[in-house]
């Protein structure tokens, strides 16, 4: 079946240290995602890809970095620059970039001590 | 700039009641698209609907049943006979027409459906 994976599903992390979050879709589709979900918060745009070895920054990058290499990989890194990074992060594809539906992975439960 | 407004932080109802979650946004556009998303426990949204700003046909799918109004900027969302499964977080979004990129989601409702 087609679909989203993020992993891991939990990870902890020691104030200070860089953290990379996995996602991966089979779906072949153009446009990927990450969002960043706070308790009673909307989701929050951190960075997009329309394409391969393109991507932009959302509303809030600063202390993200992200790269696209191949099509089916979109990976996170949430760096020490971040401030406060504890929050749940979701990875989304679509097929264009344009109005597609959007097709969300799991997420991933980031906690930094 | 656009914005999604869901007042309701939380709805509390038990099965079998009808439910409806309200969603209004704000944007200058004349085209954009409105969507509703289910977040289950399990953590991922699930894609409900989409809805083009120039279609204001009122859309029934099942138990689900979407009433958008341009003149309120207003696209609600009503659970008929409500089910345990139903439990859920729902986020209304709003997005430009040409860019997923610019898309903006409420802070969502959190329904429990009790038994």
């Amino acid at each position: 079946d087609g679909g989203i994976t993020q992993s891991p599903k939990y990870l902890f992390r020691k104030e200070g240290q860089n953290v990379t979050l996995s996602c991966e879709q089979n779906l072949n589709h153009d446009a990927m995602y990450w969002y960043r979900q706070d308790p009673g918060q909307g989701l929050r745009l951190i960075y997009y890809s329309q394409i391969v070895n393109d991507f932009q920054k959302g509303d809030i990058a600063e202390g993200y970095s992200v790269s696209r290499e191949k099509k089916e990989s979109f990976p996170l890194t949430v760096t020490s620059a971040q401030k406060n990074p504890t929050a749940f992060y979701l990875c989304a594809s679509s097929r264009t970039a344009d109005n597609s539906p959007l097709h969300f992975g799991n997420g991933t439960r980031l906690t930094v001590t | 700039a656009q914005k999604v407004t869901q007042a309701q932080t939380e709805i509390s109802v038990v099965e079998k009641e009808d439910v409806t979650l309200d969603c209004v946004y704000e944007t200058r556009d004349t085209t954009y698209y409105l969507f509703w998303y289910k977040q289950p426990p399990s953590g991922e949204l699930v894609f409900l609907i989409r809805r083009n700003s120039f279609d204001e046909q009122n859309e029934i799918s099942g138990r689900y049943s979407w009433n958008f109004q341009k003149s309120t900027s207003s696209f609600n969302f009503t659970i008929t006979a409500s089910q345990v499964v139903d439990s859920a977080v729902y986020f209304c979004a709003l997005s430009d027409v040409y860019n997923n990129n610019d898309m903006r989601f409420g802070a969502g409702t959190r329904l429990t459906v009790k038994p």
